[in-house]
């Protein structure tokens, strides 16, 4: 079955210190990938895609994405975590011959001053 | 410009009530898409509205469950006779193209939480 499953519904981080969120995907064929964010009481809030063009994608507010196809993994990065990150964030797939979007569980992110 | 609406914000039914949900999505997108967030179940596909084709209605949890969308904008989503495990938020998103296009951007509204006691 074409799946997306997150790694850890909570991670918590310091502040200055490395985000890394895991993103693993389940299909024959690669999906488009998309890593959303969401503050409390918002709606969701588009961080960055793979659309197949680049393996590496840089998103908004310094985040980036490696897709590697031998992994099925697309881990979403940033290299020092602010205060402001602190949200929740969602990876999601659209598979092949469909137009909707597949989620992950979330992961809630914590920032640690 | 404007972004996906999403009205109302809040919404508290009684059990066996009926509710409707509405949604405007950015003007010229000719996509549509309702999803279910809940604590149990995450973010889950309802349906998607693609110009005038027939929605893809697959996930649709009941047929309690129904949605329209008048003139290739406006969208709206009806429950009938509300339960208590239809509590959740109710997220709209638009895409420019749809149809195919797996990669468009989905632009989600703001959400309506509604509340079944």
């Amino acid at each position: 079955a074409q799946s997306v499953t997150q790694l850890g519904s909570h991670v918590s981080v310091s502040e200055g210190a490395l985000v890394l969120l895991r993103c693993n995907y389940s299909s024959s064929v690669p999906p488009y990938l998309f890593w959303y964010v969401q503050y409390p009481n918002q709606g969701l809030q588009l961080l960055l895609k793979y659309t197949s063009a680049a393996t590496l994608v840089k998103g908004i507010n310094g985040f980036e994405a490696e897709f590697k196809k031998s992994e099925t993994s697309f881990h979403l990065t940033k290299p020092s975590a602010h205060m402001s990150d602190a949200a929740e964030y969602f990876c999601a797939a659209t598979f092949q011959g469909a137009q909707k979007l597949v989620f992950g569980q979330g992961t809630r992110l914590t920032i640690n001053p | 410009g404007a972004g996906v609406s999403q009205s109302p914000s809040n919404k508290v039914t009684e059990k066996g009530k009926d509710v409707e949900l509405r949604c405007d999505p950015i003007s010229g997108h000719t996509a549509l898409y309702w999803y279910r967030q809940s604590l149990g179940q995450g973010l889950e596909f309802l349906i998607y509205f693609q110009g005038n084709s027939a929605p893809d209605k697959s996930g649709l949890p009941s047929d309690r469950f129904s949605a329209e969308r008048t003139g290739g904008s406006v969208s709206t989503l009806t429950i009938q006779r509300t339960q208590q495990e239809d509590s959740a938020v109710y997220l709209c998103a638009s895409s420019l193209l749809g149809g195919g296009a797996r990669a468009d951007t989905q632009y989600f509204g703001p959400g309506t939480r509604l509340t079944v006691l």
